[in-house]
């Protein structure tokens, strides 16, 4: 089975542009969950998505969003790029959605805005 | 206060030590996670525990529930095994992560 895929892999963008990272589960897997990692705060919870819904938001602003489409394929956006938000995005799938299920991570987006 | 402590920072071994990496949580929990990731970021799930004790190859985690406690061990360690290791709880359709121990095996 291929593994999670995330595409794009690197993006350099400027403050105040907007963003678009995809993420790709291993087939069958119906959970994404997306993950925010800088050398600071360290890895951050940011959503989860299953059966296009997204179950639960971590403690980001509004400008970070997402979405998952039919086939378990899912987006996160943020808008009004700041320079904070330079980081390596994550994102992992799962069988079935809630804690008690083993995540498969993707390589990432590793995202710098300037 | 972080709900996921871990010890320590940083840990070098020479290679073939056995290696003892603590985390401790402060939430009720669903499950406990340990995961590895390499220089480069990509990050690979280790074990998934919500009791008791797990054995992977040279790995082996423990979780005690009643403590809040869980330790991942690496016997007979190799300079493969440099990484780092991070701690991860499911809380509240939450996932609280540890800092993250930097491991160095020499050879």
């Amino acid at each position: 089975k291929a593994g999670v895929t995330q595409t794009p892999r690197y993006l350099i963008k400027t403050r105040g542009q907007q963003v678009t990272l995809s993420c790709s589960p291993i087939s069958g897997h119906r959970s994404v969950s997306w993950y925010q990692q800088t050398p600071g705060q360290g890895l951050q919870f940011l959503f989860e998505y299953f059966s296009e819904t997204q179950r639960n938001k971590g403690n980001f602003p509004g400008r970070f969003s997402g979405r998952q489409f039919s086939n378990s394929r899912s987006e996160m956006n943020v808008s009004t790029l700041e320079l904070g938000d330079s980081a390596l995005y994550l994102c992992a799938s799962s069988l079935d959605a809630g804690g008690y299920n083993e995540q498969f991570f993707g390589p990432g987006t590793r995202l710098t805005v300037l | 206060k972080n709900e996921v402590e871990q010890s320590p920072q940083n840990l070098t071994a020479q290679e073939g030590e056995f290696i003892t990496i603590n985390c401790s949580y402060s939430v009720g929990i669903s499950a406990l996670h340990w995961l590895q990731q390499h220089p480069g970021g990509g990050i690979v799930s280790l074990f998934m525990l919500s009791s008791g004790k797990k054995k992977h190859g040279r790995l082996i985690a423990t979780i005690n529930i009643q403590e809040k406690h869980s330790s991942l061990h690496i016997t007979a360690s190799h300079p493969r095994d440099s990484a780092v290791y991070i701690c991860a709880v499911s809380y509240n359709n939450d996932m609280r992560f540890g800092a993250g121990t930097r491991l160095t095996v020499k050879p």
